[in-house]
């Protein structure tokens, strides 16, 4: 159990639609990394926040966006979905100056149909 | 860019066999490394880490790892395999501090371990 956790756990979306994905953060955790988990691929770096600041993007087109909150709380929003776009999406939390103390959330399984 | 190669994508042992992951790396300097292990439904753990220092590491569950910098390698291993590592295992690397890839992490595509009785 790391403290992380991720709404909802499934999630079913049409092409085209958009999807906002929930992130709580362990507490006192100003850092959040969002990763794409493809079936059979391992995690891609979208993007992170570090006191609600954008501070480093994969290669990620820019209807992946994200939100982090001052409660510890982040969100991914995915805008024009694509099928492509089906993935495990895994949240990671950590402290600024311990970046790769990341504690990794069970992640949110999207469908895109 | 950097990236991380796992060349096996599933392997298969007996239970109490002994077990080697294989991972190389691309990177231009000596980066950060890591293995993590995913069980179904679960996400990821951390199992052991190197950023400096001895090049052989200990991490949890029984599990080490030897870092070659002349092989660009960062291997797994376990003496002993229990039924409950069966899993999913990913080896990551993470950019060192002053370039523009610290704290990012890129993982490899992953080796499914199966465990027979």
């Amino acid at each position: 159990e790391t403290g992380v956790t991720q709404s909802p756990t499934h999630l079913i979306k049409t092409r085209g639609q958009q999807v906002t994905l929930r992130c709580s953060s362990q507490s006192g955790h100003n850092t959040v990394s969002w990763y794409q988990q493809a079936l059979g691929q391992g995690p891609q770096f979208i993007f992170q926040y570090y006191r609600e600041e954008e501070n480093g993007r994969g290669n990620f087109p820019p209807r992946f966006s994200g939100l982090q909150f001052p409660n510890y709380s982040s969100e991914l929003n995915v805008n024009a979905l694509e099928l492509d776009d089906s993935a495990l999406y895994l949240c990671a939390s950590s402290i600024g100056h311990s970046p790769y103390e990341q504690y990794f959330g069970p992640g949110t399984r999207l469908t895109v149909t | 860019a950097q990236s991380v190669t796992q060349p096996d994508i599933h392997i298969t042992v007996s239970e109490g066999a002994s077990l080697e992951l294989r991972c190389n790396y691309s990177y231009g300097a000596t980066p950060y490394l890591f293995w993590y292990v995913q069980s179904p439904g679960q996400g990821l753990q951390l199992l052991l880490k190197y950023f400096s220092g001895d090049t052989l590491v200990q991490g949890i569950k029984g599990f080490e790892a030897e870092f070659k910098r002349s092989q660009s390698s960062f291997n797994l291993r376990k003496p002993s395999v229990h039924w409950s590592d069966a899993a999913e295992y990913f080896c990551a690397v993470g950019g060192i501090a002053g370039g523009t890839s610290y704290g990012k992490l890129t993982f490899g595509q992953g080796t499914i371990l199966t465990v027979h009785p």
